[in-house]
């Protein structure tokens, strides 16, 4: 499964609303969908799960969304931490697992 | 609190074999229904499985690698490793060790280890 991430960059201002697609080239079985969140020089850290169900520690100001191929993470309230990489990444072909190429949220 | 740590070489030369660790700390990699695997990154660019190991033993590759990559796992030193043939220069990346909880996202991550292939 190929997974498109858009846009490749977001500019955004604290405060306000980030809204990041991932696109499946087929159906993601069971919405087995994750998001990520990579700070420069930090390893990926999992956001999201079954498309929905924000990982332990996690703010609420992070939410996932949909089904089938199309998947949204959605922000609210960014804060200056925010400010990463995001990547999707599915594994409802497990074994094989694929990951988006990523979402640049800059500050505006 | 479950931690992962990678160790190897940072240096490997054209068509050598690379070989990593990952030391397991504060839980078992035979602990049911864990997945065990590495994960890369090359340098400004995204993230690519490269397989796992199973609690269980069970291996499974990403077939873009060729069969170059083989992953076992020593549970008397609760460490399982990577070892990828034939370098070359496009698999100089860092290379993260990261669990999975059953058919589930990676949960928990270590702090990546950058490998260099150059002669």
């Amino acid at each position: 499964i190929v997974l498109t991430q858009s846009p490749g960059t977001l500019s955004l201002s604290p405060g306000e609303t980030a809204s990041l697609s991932c696109r499946a080239s087929q159906s993601v079985r069971s919405s087995y969908l994750a998001w990520y969140q990579q700070r420069p020089g930090q390893a990926p850290r999992l956001l999201i799960f079954v498309a929905s169900s924000r990982a332990t520690g996690i703010p609420d100001r992070f939410s996932g969304s949909g089904s089938g191929t199309d998947f949204t993470l959605t922000i609210s309230r960014l804060e200056p931490e925010d400010f990463a990489v995001y990547y999707c990444q599915q594994y409802g072909s497990s074994p094989l697992i694929t990951f988006g190429q990523g979402t640049r949220l800059e500050i505006k | 609190q479950v931690h992962l740590q990678e160790s190897g070489p940072g240096l490997v030369k054209p068509s050598q074999t690379l070989s990593l660790t990952c030391t397991v700390s504060g839980g078992s990699i035979s602990s049911s229904n864990y997945y065990w695997n590495w994960i890369r990154q090359p340098p400004g660019k995204g993230l690519e499985w490269i397989g796992y190991i199973s609690y269980s033993g069970n291996t499974y590759y990403n077939p873009s690698l060729k069969s170059r990559a083989t992953i076992s796992g020593d549970t008397s030193k609760n460490q399982f490793s990577l070892k990828l043939s034939s370098v070359t220069v496009a698999d100089t990346a860092v290379y993260y060790c990261v669990r999975a909880p059953g058919s589930d996202a990676f949960d928990i991550w270590g702090q990546g280890t950058m490998v260099t292939v150059s002669s």
